[in-house]
């Protein structure tokens, strides 16, 4: 049972543009909310994170924006740029006991800016 | 600074064959964990370690086995692959708590 559920599966979005991806989850024990990004060939890498008691964070042209009791979170980019294309996974961290945790992603959706 | 590397990049097998991929992190964290990463189906965690002496199985750990061989190694075993293990498999480390996973490259791995 698929726990964060991420959309669009790709995106097409022209320079200049805005990119908005979403993500849903139903887990309340959720308590931090990051996103990765991943070049091909390469291994993902944090973009940006947020926790559930914020509604929007904010870095540079990369915006999350949270919606506790829908349980959504979205991501947006502003000014998309080609080099932004890449697969993009939005996260949920839980507790699994002891002391760790665990990471539930979603999807993925691949971003492809177009000049 | 290598952070979390894996080995080997590549690998072709044949059905029943057995492999062993590595992976090794130098930031001294204690958590480490194995992804394997399936077109459009996303990071699904394999197993994980939450520090040294301890693993835990996760969302699909059939077919896999796993050793923390100390602080900074933590490999993953196919005693007896399976087509359906052919996927890009990934290594990641944290410090406790977990606000940021450090991954590596990734291993390609094909099974025929």
């Amino acid at each position: 049972q698929q726990q964060v559920k991420q959309s669009p599966q790709s995106l097409i979005v022209q320079k200049g543009g805005i990119s908005i991806i979403n993500c849903a989850y139903e887990n309340t024990a959720f308590d931090y909310f990051p996103w990765y990004q991943q070049f091909p060939g390469k291994g993902p890498a944090l973009l940006i994170a947020i926790r559930p008691d914020v509604s929007e964070k904010k870095e540079g042209r990369f915006t999350i924006s949270f919606n506790k009791s829908a349980k959504q979170f979205s991501l947006h980019i502003m000014d998309s740029q080609p080099g932004d294309s890449a697969t993009y996974f939005c996260a949920a961290r839980s507790y699994s006991g002891a002391g760790s945790y665990q990471l539930t992603f979603g999807k993925g959706t691949k971003l492809s800016v177009i000049p | 600074n290598a952070g979390v590397t894996q080995t080997p990049k590549f690998q072709v097998l044949k059905t029943g064959q057995s492999m062993t991929l590595q992976c090794a992190q130098d930031m001294n964290h204690n958590s480490m964990y194995w992804y394997r990463q399936d077109p459009g189906m996303g990071l699904r965690l394999i197993y994980y370690s939450a520090s040294e002496g301890t693993t835990d199985k996760g969302e699909v750990p059939n077919g896999y086995n796993v050793s923390r061989l100390n602080k900074r190694e933590f490999s993953l075993r196919l005693e007896s692959a399976a087509p359906s293990q052919t996927s890009v498999y990934f290594c990641a480390s944290s410090v406790e708590g977990m606000t940021i996973q450090y991954f590596g490259a990734g291993t390609r791995l094909s099974v025929l």
